[in-house]
């Protein structure tokens, strides 16, 4: 069982919708959780963090953690072209310098 | 802020040259970076952890005589990849962490832009 799951996609949404990007992990000592968008060709760009449950607003992208159901999520508000991506999600282990990265989930906002 | 450059940003080498990668971090001081590599539409694997002024750390399967890691100092880490192989043909990024001498230590993680290195 890989630490993070991530639905591989793609996942197609219109210009203005929002796009909802799911995260699994499995090790409940788990504490950061983090959202990177990572352009084809390029690297990761640290997009959000959240470490307690709820939800973290930044703009227009909103993170949620759900730590019972071992759940983190990235919504993403009036999508835009621009915005697709590969979008990486990762998580800190208790070990301070254990992180994991899922396989990422393609983004496709269509004009 | 939170700035990390990478240098060169591709490289060409014959097949057995060592090729050396370094990881700079532009604005901040760096007590922990990261060496990662992807191949085509793969994600990011973690090659090695290194703390400055201390031997990194490499994950199962990295063999540390060949990616050879030095963080000499709080802004600089540099990978040497070693008789480098087509097979080690791939992108490396690195990413660092903010922390200061006090303690206090940041768990974010910022990417520099990557070395595409390719062996012939």
């Amino acid at each position: 069982q890989k630490e993070v799951e991530q639905n591989s996609g793609p996942l197609s949404v219109p210009e203005g919708a929002i796009a909802s990007l799911n995260c699994t992990y499995s090790d409940r000592g788990s504490q950061s959780f983090f959202w990177y968008r990572q352009y084809s060709g390029k690297s990761p760009e640290l997009i959000m963090s959240i470490y307690s449950n709820g939800d973290k607003e930044d703009g227009r992208f909103t993170a949620q953690l759900n730590k019972a159901s071992q759940y983190v999520s990235l919504l993403i508000r009036d999508s835009q072209p621009s915005d697709s991506a590969t979008y990486l999600c990762a998580v800190r282990l208790y070990n301070f310098n254990k992180f994991y990265f899922g396989s990422g989930t393609k983004l496709n906002v269509k004009p | 802020g939170a700035v990390v450059s990478q240098h060169p940003s591709w490289v060409i080498c014959k097949s057995g040259t060592s090729v050396k990668i370094e990881c700079r971090s532009l604005d901040f001081q760096a007590t922990t970076m990261f060496w990662y590599r992807q191949f085509p539409k793969q994600s990011l694997m973690l090659m090695a952890t290194s703390n400055e002024g201390s031997k990194a750390t490499y994950e199962q399967g990295v063999e540390k005589d060949k990616f050879l890691i030095n963080h000499a100092s709080l802004t600089l880490s540099t990978l040497t990849v070693t008789s480098a192989h087509p097979e080690d043909s791939s992108f490396y990024i690195c990413s660092a962490r903010w922390g200061l001498a006090g303690g206090s230590t940041s768990y974010e993680q910022y990417f520099g832009p990557g070395t595409r290195l390719t062996v012939t």
